[in-house]
């Protein structure tokens, strides 16, 4: 069965940097665009970046970018955000998500990790 | 502000219906497909609707969705107290080339 499995989230100071990762299982990784969506705190879905199924295309918030970086790793099945500069308004819980393509639909969530941007 | 607009909730009594609409323009509803996520209290979101009107495998079709020029409509039969949930709509926004999601509308099941 298709699994992501979040991980990285933890308590960081604004302007501090954090490395988030996405394992994903059961499906061919390689073959599917993958996302980033956040949930600030009692509030609703806020889409973060894609990446295309090979890495060649990727697409940012305009509120992240510049300060994230979408990647993966074909090798390990591992979708990644590298996230610098990071502001109090970062805070929330981080979906990784998977899609068809680039502008499809999200078909499968992770369970989310909860980045907390804190002094 | 979301770029789609929902209401902020809705309700209904157990086996009525309920409709969700969500609001956008040309450049993301009008000229691209819509889907609908649940999210139940404390859990990540789940698919619901894709392509405008399609139910993944599992998804009863109690759930269906619809989509007139730059709207879409999301309707649930039969509710339940279980259907009590955050829903959400998105699409791709050809113009920002960015994925949008409506600002969420919560319903209840009185």
């Amino acid at each position: 069965q298709v699994q992501l499995v979040e991980s990285g989230g933890g308590v960081v100071q604004p302007g501090g940097s954090l490395r988030l990762s996405c394992a994903g299982s059961g499906f061919p990784f390689n073959n599917y665009a993958m996302h980033w969506v956040r949930q600030a705190p009692g509030k609703g879905l806020e889409w973060v970046a894609v990446i295309s199924y090979d890495g060649g295309n990727k697409y940012y918030a305009d509120s992240v970018k510049g300060r994230f970086t979408i990647s993966r790793d074909p090798s390990k099945n591992t979708l990644s955000l590298q996230m610098n500069s990071l502001r109090t308004e970062d805070t929330g819980v981080y979906y990784c998500a998977r899609d068809v393509v680039v502008s499809s639909y999200l078909d499968y969530w992770g369970q989310g990790t909860l980045v907390t941007v804190s002094s | 502000q979301s770029v789609l607009t929902q209401p902020p909730s809705v309700s209904a009594a157990p086996g009525q219906k309920v409709t969700v609409s969500c609001f956008g323009s040309s450049s993301n509803i009008g000229n691209n497909f819509v889907s609908w996520y649940q999210q139940l209290p404390g859990t990540a979101p789940k698919l619901l609707i894709y392509d405008n009107n399609k139910r993944p495998s599992g998804i009863p079709d109690r759930f269906s969705g619809s989509k007139s020029g730059t709207s879409a409509t999301l309707g649930i039969t039969g509710l339940q107290t279980g259907d009590e949930a955050d829903y959400y709509c998105g699409t791709w926004d050809s113009s920002l080339s960015v994925v949008v999601f409506g600002g969420g509308t919560k319903l209840t099941v009185l």
